[in-house]
């Protein structure tokens, strides 16, 4: 059965600040992670990561993947009370329907 | 475009009542699916349709019912609603093949509560 761990489970910081946040998974037959922002409504695709050690970047979030190690981690910088939100990451392995496994996701709120 | 849609927003049900929750998709998209998300539990999948005319159970699928009307539209009811079927209902879609297929795009959500 696939798996996705989210942690820390929520995060409370001030702008400026850095945030790392992680996503480790157990998935048959890996295909893709992808990232998600849910605001106060649907969730919103950030990244897709598919191979090792290639940064995908997008303004002040990044995003990695080690598929030996079988996590990967979302980078924020330089915060914004705007990232406030919820961070989802899920996993595609081999299975019918392009289906996805999620995480639970990490809370993120940022102060002013 | 309007993406995925999804109605009604917000629903109150009394408790073995019935109703369907509506998904329809501009995007061309083959695939859809429906998911519930529970404080703390992430998102888990019901039901989806690879294609249409085809179904399939999720995580989740005990209670609910769905059915693929046609390429655009994919919904989901609830026979005899029950208080543990309170919660949040998203709608999606993804793309059939390519790069990026599994990139699944979400409807704003129909809030559920069941009393």
């Amino acid at each position: 059965e696939d798996k996705v761990v989210q942690s820390p489970l929520s995060l409370v910081v001030h702008e400026g600040d850095t945030v790392t946040l992680n996503c480790s998974y157990e998935v048959t037959n890996f295909r893709s992670l992808l990232w998600y922002k849910q605001e106060k409504k649907a969730p919103t695709f950030l990244f897709m990561l598919t191979s090792s050690g290639i940064e995908k970047k997008s303004g002040r979030l990044s995003s990695i993947l080690d598929k030996k190690e079988l996590f990967s981690i979302l980078n924020i910088t330089a915060t914004q009370t705007g990232d406030s939100a919820v961070y989802l990451c899920a996993v595609s392995g081999l299975r019918a329907g392009n289906m996805l496994t999620f995480g639970g996701g990490t809370r993120l709120m940022v102060k002013p | 475009n309007a993406g995925v849609t999804q109605t009604p927003k917000f629903q109150v049900l009394k408790t073995g009542q019935s109703m369907t929750l509506q998904c329809a998709q501009d995007m061309n998209h083959n695939s859809m699916y429906w998911y519930r998300q529970d404080p703390g539990m992430g998102l888990r999948l019901i039901y989806y349709s690879a294609s249409e005319g085809t179904t399939d159970k999720g995580e989740v699928p005990n209670g609910y019912n769905v059915s693929r009307l046609n390429k655009r539209e994919f919904s989901l009811r609830l026979e005899s609603a029950a208080p543990s079927q309170t919660s949040v209902y998203f709608c999606a879609s993804s793309a059939p093949f390519g790069r990026g297929r599994e990139t699944q795009y979400f409807g704003p959500g129909t809030r559920l509560l069941v009393l």
